[in-house]
């Protein structure tokens, strides 16, 4: 079983478009994260939701909307895609200290 | 200003011999600092934490140093193999204690040769 997965894994799309990206874990963790991952490969936090609350915002635009419908899951939506959303983005859960990464989603706007 | 630097360049070094990647921060005082190992199109995974007061950390090949005097922490991979070839990334809390607020370096792309 897949520990932390997301769905879809390539995602290319229009400018100015509104796409998800789903995350589910099984691993009974309470913290879920995103990341994005930039071309120069700067893995930097986006999000973190804590038992379905929202605990960590980073600077991220207003475009960003994460929602997370219960413990195990945590989707990102994101309104008006722009060219420098381009990027993979990674959930993650974590227990304790460590972190625990799914396989990322490559997103591409044209 | 706060940084976490890791060498940008790639390391190749020869099947066996001993790779030692560097992972360097300032204006942080972190309680402590993660190694992870991402391989092309994948998540990271955990390696090893080391905490602040621990000078070193083992686990089979992997070592790892934590100098909060130098702001520094070295990952040594012993013996190593093509199948360590990746990008390993170091990480730390940027709060003071365990917040989950990782900040991770750029990564360094070790290449072992055959």
């Amino acid at each position: 079983d897949t520990a932390v997965s997301q769905t879809p894994k390539y995602l290319v799309t229009q400018m100015g478009n509104d796409k998800s990206i789903k995350c589910e874990q099984n691993l009974g963790h309470d913290t879920m994260y995103w990341y994005k991952q930039d071309s120069k490969k700067f893995l930097k936090i986006m999000f973190s939701y804590n038992n379905k609350e929202l605990i960590i915002n980073e600077t991220v635009p207003n475009r960003f909307s994460p929602k997370s419908p219960d413990k195990a899951h945590l989707n990102l939506h994101i309104n008006s895609l722009e060219l420098g959303d381009s990027a993979v983005y990674f959930c993650a859960t974590s227990a304790a200290d460590t972190q625990y990464f799914g396989p990322g989603t490559r997103l591409t706007v044209l | 200003s706060q940084k976490i630097e890791q060498n940008s360049e790639a390391l190749n070094i020869q099947e066996g011999k001993t790779a030692t990647l560097t992972c360097n921060y300032t204006n942080y005082s972190p309680a402590y600092l993660q190694w992870y190992r991402q391989d092309p199109g994948r998540g990271p995974v955990f390696l090893l934490l080391i905490r602040e007061n621990e000078k070193e950390k083992r686990k089979e090949r992997l070592k790892v140093t934590f100098d909060t005097t130098l702001k520094q922490s070295l990952f040594h991979i012993t013996a190593s193999q093509p199948a360590d070839s990746a990008t390993y990334l170091c990480a730390l809390d940027r709060g003071s204690g365990n917040t989950g607020k990782l900040i991770f370096g750029q990564g360094t792309t070790l290449q072992v040769k055959p």
